[in-house]
């Protein structure tokens, strides 16, 4: 399947430990990147190749990719945190894919 | 700022011609991939294609039938261009450059977006 699949919200108490999760067979060929975007914004990255943080993401946010799921991990949510995020991978013809997106709401 | 979405039409009428236009700063033009990605008012994201220097192209197969992309090196540019425009195709488009090889691929760098609505 050349889908991506986010649930669509998840809600984490300030402080807390959020773990949003991304599912779809391409992630067998490609490690999954991440992103963050706030309302009115452009999508900005926030993890890539498995474990990489580009400069200027705080190191709470972190990831994991292990077969066909993929994983962001939000230690220590803040209430900056609030956005939506999107898994993003390519399938076996070199397509981009999108999860759906999963917006997390910090309480 | 790596990219800039040139200012372009924020409103097509439909069967008309989208067309946007992307500048690149720095000297990252000849070996990146040049994306154009789309996004439906409060929806998610679908990518819509890539130009990869010097004329390797990859197309969304929904959209292929429809949609030219062009790289214009000697003006830092790189170019959308969508037929046959329905409502189906207001979105919020952003160009996007993406890098890596094979299992590691990522968008480091997004344009602002611009706003088309495809209305009469």
């Amino acid at each position: 399947s050349s889908e991506l699949t986010q649930d669509p919200a998840v809600s984490v108490a300030l402080g807390q430990t959020v773990k949003i999760t991304c599912q779809g067979d391409s992630l067998r060929g490609y490690y999954a990147s991440w992103y963050q975007q706030k309302p009115g914004q452009a999508p900005v990255l926030v993890m890539y190749a498995k474990d990489r943080r580009p400069s200027g993401i705080p190191s709470r946010f972190s990831a994991f990719d292990s077969g066909d799921t993929a994983s962001l991990t939000i230690t220590g949510a803040q209430a900056e945190d609030e956005a939506d995020y999107y898994c993003h991978s390519r399938d076996g013809t070199g397509d981009h894919l999108f999860g759906g997106g999963t917006k997390l709401t910090v309480l | 700022q790596v990219l800039r979405q040139e200012s372009g039409p924020g409103l097509v009428k439909p069967a008309g011609t989208l067309s946007l236009t992307c500048t690149v700063s720095g000297d990252s033009i000849s070996n990146s991939y040049w994306n154009w990605i789309r996004q439906y008012p409060g929806k998610g994201l679908e990518w819509i294609g890539y130009f990869y220097y010097p004329e390797t192209t990859n197309y969304n197969p929904s959209l292929k039938s429809r949609v030219t992309l062009s790289l214009d090196t000697s003006r830092h540019q790189f170019s959308l261009r969508l037929t046959s425009v329905s409502a189906a195709d207001t979105a919020v488009y952003y160009c996007a450059r993406s890098f890596g090889s094979r299992p590691i691929n990522y968008i480091d760098h997004w344009g602002q977006g611009t706003l088309v609505t495809v209305s009469s």
